[in-house]
């Protein structure tokens, strides 16, 4: 059974402050690895897909790596926004997409 | 295009009731996904339909869960007999294909059971 873990699990910052999230996965037979932002009481918003042939992905301010033979992803957030305050969830996929439990970001202003 | 809709978005119902919770997938994606999100818990998933394809059930967590689809596009997620420890927010996405494609995830439906 796949295991997702997200380390750590919360984070506070002052704006401008880089911020870098771990994600690491037991399976590292994947097809990709998505990063997904969810703001309280709301859905989640896919922010960066990499495919498993992929070593990373950039958007913006957001830049994921992949290593799927040691099996973690890293999130960096370039100069951090109070606008950026959620939670951060990685999720894997075989075909079904398996979850960490999410990092919670707080950005101070 | 329009994204993935759920309705209700919010369900409040007693216990011992039955519930039913509907997604409407983004035109011509194939396969759907229910997850739901508890709190503690964090996002499990549940079933998943591929085009024709008998589903995978393998995280209903009771019999008291099942899911249809209805001609490929549709489908209802349905709760008998609701206990409290299945209030949650139940999500649903789809995806083009069944492979690497991206999935795409509608608002959800938070369900409380009092």
């Amino acid at each position: 059974k796949q295991e997702v873990t997200q380390i750590p699990a919360a984070l506070s910052v002052p704006e401008g402050e880089n911020l870098v999230l771990n994600c690491s996965f037991t399976d590292s037979a994947i097809y990709n690895l998505q990063w997904f932002r969810q703001d309280p009481g709301k859905g989640l918003t896919s922010l960066l897909l990499i495919q498993s042939s992929q070593r990373e992905q950039t958007s913006g301010r957001l830049n994921a790596s992949l290593d799927k033979s040691s099996g973690r992803s890293t999130l960096y957030i370039a100069a951090s926004q109070p606008g950026d305050s959620a939670t951060y969830l990685c999720a894997v996929r075989r075909y079904k997409l398996s979850f960490g439990a999410g990092t919670t970001v707080t950005v101070r202003a | 295009g329009a994204g993935v809709s759920q309705s209700p978005s919010n369900k409040v119902t007693e216990k011992g009731k039955d519930v039913e919770l509907r997604c409407d997938p983004i035109s011509g994606h194939t396969a759907l996904y229910w997850y739901r999100q508890s709190l503690g818990q964090g996002l499990e998933f549940l079933i998943y339909f591929q085009g024709n394809s008998a589903p995978d059930k393998s995280g209903l967590p009771s019999d008291r869960f099942s899911a249809e689809r209805t001609g490929g596009s549709v489908s209802t997620l349905t709760i008998q007999r609701t206990q409290q420890e299945d209030s949650a927010v139940y999500l649903c996405a789809s995806s083009f294909g069944q492979g690497a494609d991206e999935q795409y995830f509608g608002p959800g439906t938070r369900l409380t059971v009092t």
